[in-house]
C-alpha cells in the first residue's frame, strides 16, 4: 500500500545529542517536504526537495539539515539538539507538477513529536 | 510570502452547518487547499480550488474568489467526528504551501 512513514513517532532526548528523523514514502513522489508545527500554531516549511540530490531551505530558519540520496527517503538531522527544537516535525510528499489538471496535493506522514530536555 | 488568516475557533451543534473563512495575501498563487487535522495526527487533504467558484465533495464544499483573496470551507450535516482543526493553505508558483494557523471546530451534541 502506497504511504508515507516517519520514525520515531515520539523521541525524548537530552541537549547536545545528534538525532535523525526518518521519512520514507512509497508513492514514487518527486517532491518531499519537512514542516515544523508547535501546538495550536501553523505548519512552517523548514526544508524541501524536488528530487534526488536536490534540497532547499524553507521559509522558517532551521538548524537542521536534510539529504535526498534516494527518491523515497528524506531524513532530517539535528547535529546538536536543544530545548528550542522541541516541536512536532511533519514530513510530506507530492507529485512534481500540475500537468494534466491533477491537484498534486501533499500527503503527510504521522509526524515525530520531539522533546529535548 | 503569504499572509493567511482564519478564525481560531468555532463551535457548532451536531447536524448544523459551519463556514470557515480564510483570507490571504499572496506573492504568487497556484491553488488553495483545505486540510483537516485531528489532534495529534497528520493533516489530511479535504479540497482544492484554483479557479473561482464552488467545489463540492459530499458534506464538504470549498469556495474561492481570487480577486478578493478569499476562500471558505463549508461543513454540512456536522458529525462529532468533524471536531478537528481545519487548515487553509495557499500554494505558490514553486509548489510550496503556506499554512494558516488553523480553525479548531468543536461539534457539540
Amino acid at each position: 500500500e502506497a504511504d508515507i512513514y516517519q520514525t520515531p513517532r515520539y523521541l525524548v532526548i537530552g541537549t547536545g545529542k545528534k538525532i535523525t528523523l526518518e521519512c520514507s514514502q512509497t508513492m514514487g513522489h518527486d517532491k518531499m517536504y519537512w514542516y515544523q508545527q508547535d501546538p495550536g500554531m501553523e505548519l512552517h516549511l523548514i526544508h524541501y526537495s524536488y528530487g534526488v540530490n536536490s534540497t532547499e531551505k524553507g521559509d522558517l530558519s532551521s538548524e537542521s539539515t536534510v539529504s535526498r540520496i534516494r527518491t523515497e527517503h528524506f531524513p532530517l538531522t539535528l547535529e546538536s539538539a536543544r530545548p528550542s527544537h522541541t516541536s512536532q516535525y511533519l514530513c510530506a510528499s507530492s507529485e512534481l507538477g500540475t500537468s494534466g489538471g491533477f491537484v498534486n496535493e501533499q500527503f503527510f506522514g504521522p509526524g515525530t513529536r520531539l522533546t529535548v530536555l | 510570502g503569504q499572509n493567511i488568516d482564519q478564525p481560531t475557533e468555532m463551535t457548532a451543534t451536531e447536524g448544523a452547518i459551519v463556514q470557515i473563512n480564510c483570507t490571504y495575501q499572496t506573492s504568487g498563487f497556484n491553488g488553495l487547499f483545505w486540510y483537516q487535522q485531528h489532534a495529534g495526527e497528520a493533516p489530511t487533504f479535504l479540497s482544492y480550488n484554483v479557479l473561482d467558484g464552488l467545489e463540492e465533495k459530499g458534506r464538504f464544499s470549498s469556495f474561492l474568489s481570487r480577486s478578493k483573496g478569499y476562500s471558505y470551507l463549508l461543513l454540512k450535516e456536522l458529525q462529532m467526528k468533524d471536531s478537528a482543526s481545519y487548515l487553509c493553505a495557499v500554494r505558490d508558483g514553486d509548489y510550496k504551501l503556506s499554512f494558516g494557523a488553523g480553525t479548531t471546530v468543536t461539534v457539540r451534541a
